[in-house]
């Protein structure tokens, strides 16, 4: 069964700096999908980034963006110029590919980040 | 676009009185939803899987008697929480895609408090 693992339950940065949280992940499979979900005071889950495992380029979006090593299983997220309501809990999570295999999302533990003024 | 609404937000009720949770995709066909319980301060947590059309797939420990999954339409899936008791309270989060390959957009949650 694949896991995953945020090995950081809390972190904090200054607003317009930059963070970087950690994922690691582990699975016999070759392909799937790996996906940063945000999760603010108000509940909602929201995508924040996805990225398919056969892709060897690093995702991005706007000031989020990832670090995927495949080979050592490893996903972490950075997000740059750091807004106040960038604070959330983040959580990374795993899919297996869309053929045959589970959707089931797996979630890690989550990290909660706190934005500083 | 990819907006999945849920309702009600809280629902406070006593306990034995079973509870009806909705989830809607607005504005895309949802072949697949999810239902998710996400404990305080903790992950969230698959409890059941539904295709439109088709019987839920439950995760293991979850007691499909509990917790019936209806998915009758491609917008629509409903979660009830049958004779509610305290230990079901929970924070429930459902979740919806298109075809296969598109990522998960979840809905905002219904608190669940039994009393």
């Amino acid at each position: 069964a694949q896991t995953v693992t945020q090995s950081q339950p809390e972190m904090s940065v200054q607003e317009a700096e930059t963070v970087t949280l950690s994922c690691t992940y582990d699975t016999s499979e070759s392909d799937y999908y790996l996906f940063w979900y945000k999760q603010p005071p108000s509940r909602q889950m929201i995508l924040v980034i996805r990225q398919e495992a056969y892709k060897q380029q690093n995702a991005t979006e706007n000031r989020f963006s990832v670090n995927f090593q495949k080979a050592a299983k490893s996903f972490s997220l950075k997000i740059s110029d750091s807004q106040l309501g960038d604070a959330a809990m983040y959580f990374c999570a795993y899919r297996s590919p869309p053929q045959g295999g589970s959707e089931k999302l797996v979630f890690g533990k989550g990290t909660k980040l706190t934005v500083n003024p | 676009g990819a907006v999945v609404s849920q309702h009600p937000s809280r629902v406070i009720c006593k306990s034995g009185t079973s509870v009806k949770i909705e989830c809607r995709s607005l504005d895309f066909q949802a072949t697949t939803m999810f239902w998710y319980r996400q404990f305080p301060k903790q992950s969230l947590m698959l409890m059941a899987t539904s295709n439109e059309g088709s019987k839920a797939t439950y995760e293991q420990g979850v007691e499909k008697d509990k917790f019936l999954i209806n998915h009758a339409s491609l917008t629509l899936s409903t979660l009830t929480v049958t004779s509610a008791h305290p230990e079901d309270s929970s924070f429930y989060i459902c979740s919806a895609r298109g075809t296969r390959n598109q990522p998960q957009h979840f809905g905002d949650g219904t608190r669940l408090s039994i009393l």
